[in-house]
């Protein structure tokens, strides 16, 4: 089974900034996309499904690129909430879902 | 807004020994999975499961493992005789469907074997 990589961390912000994690896939077949989050030691948890022509969700913006096998997830005006790690999934055309081994995000005031 | 549930939050128990994990999906859905995360490291697919039936499993799901839906609510994870490297985080998750469906995760159980 192919893998899912994302972006080592960990990111380091100031509460208000920008900040974006990419992603790519291995395995063209690839069918869903999924940004999920994960507390420490918590449950992951869904933060929003990818589609083809990118969407938005407050201050969530997630991009998918089918051509270059490409996830992007971008968080504007960062909140101290927002410290988790971002992991991203992939179903490859099965059931399973193929996580990321996750991208540690920590907002600082 | 309704969860998965799984018993025991933490599980300790003696190398060898057989463990069952208990997790009640969401209640209209149809498609039970189990993963699980060793300390540190990704989430991993292990069984999928709909219909009374396993849909997919992964190269970890071996013969030690095995998956049932005894009563028609609870969806069980039983490990025969468990090993040191058999400790980790378990979660269970359900989804609708399975077609670009998401799938929601329990809190999970972490098991520890001794």
């Amino acid at each position: 089974r192919k893998e899912v990589e994302q972006d080592p961390g960990p990111f380091n912000v100031p509460e208000g900034a920008t900040v974006a994690f990419n992603c790519t896939y291995s395995n063209s077949a690839s069918q869903s996309f999924f940004w999920y989050r994960q507390d420490c030691r918590k449950e992951p948890k869904l933060l929003m499904s990818v589609y083809s022509s990118g969407n938005e969700d407050g201050r969530f913006t997630a991009q998918l690129n089918r051509a270059s096998q490409y996830i992007s997830l971008l968080i504007r005006d960062s909140k101290l909430s927002d410290s988790a790690t971002y992991l991203c999934v992939v179903n490859q055309a099965g059931t399973a879902l193929i996580f990321g081994k996750g991208t540690t995000l920590s907002v600082s005031s | 807004e309704p969860e998965v549930t799984q018993t025991p939050s933490h599980q300790v128990t003696q190398m060898g020994q057989e463990v069952i994990l208990r997790c009640v999906p969401i209640s209209n859905h149809l498609y039970f999975y189990w993963y699980r995360q060793i300390l540190g490291q990704k989430v991993e697919f292990l069984v999928s499961f709909y219909n009374n039936e396993i849909s997919e499993k992964s190269e970890i799901f071996d013969d030690q493992f095995s998956v049932e839906r005894p009563d028609g609510s609870n969806f069980t994870l039983k490990i025969r005789s468990t090993k040191l490297e058999d400790s980790a985080m378990y979660f269970c998750a359900s989804s609708l469907t399975v077609s670009n469906q998401p799938q929601h995760f329990g809190d999970g159980t972490r098991l520890s074997i001794l």
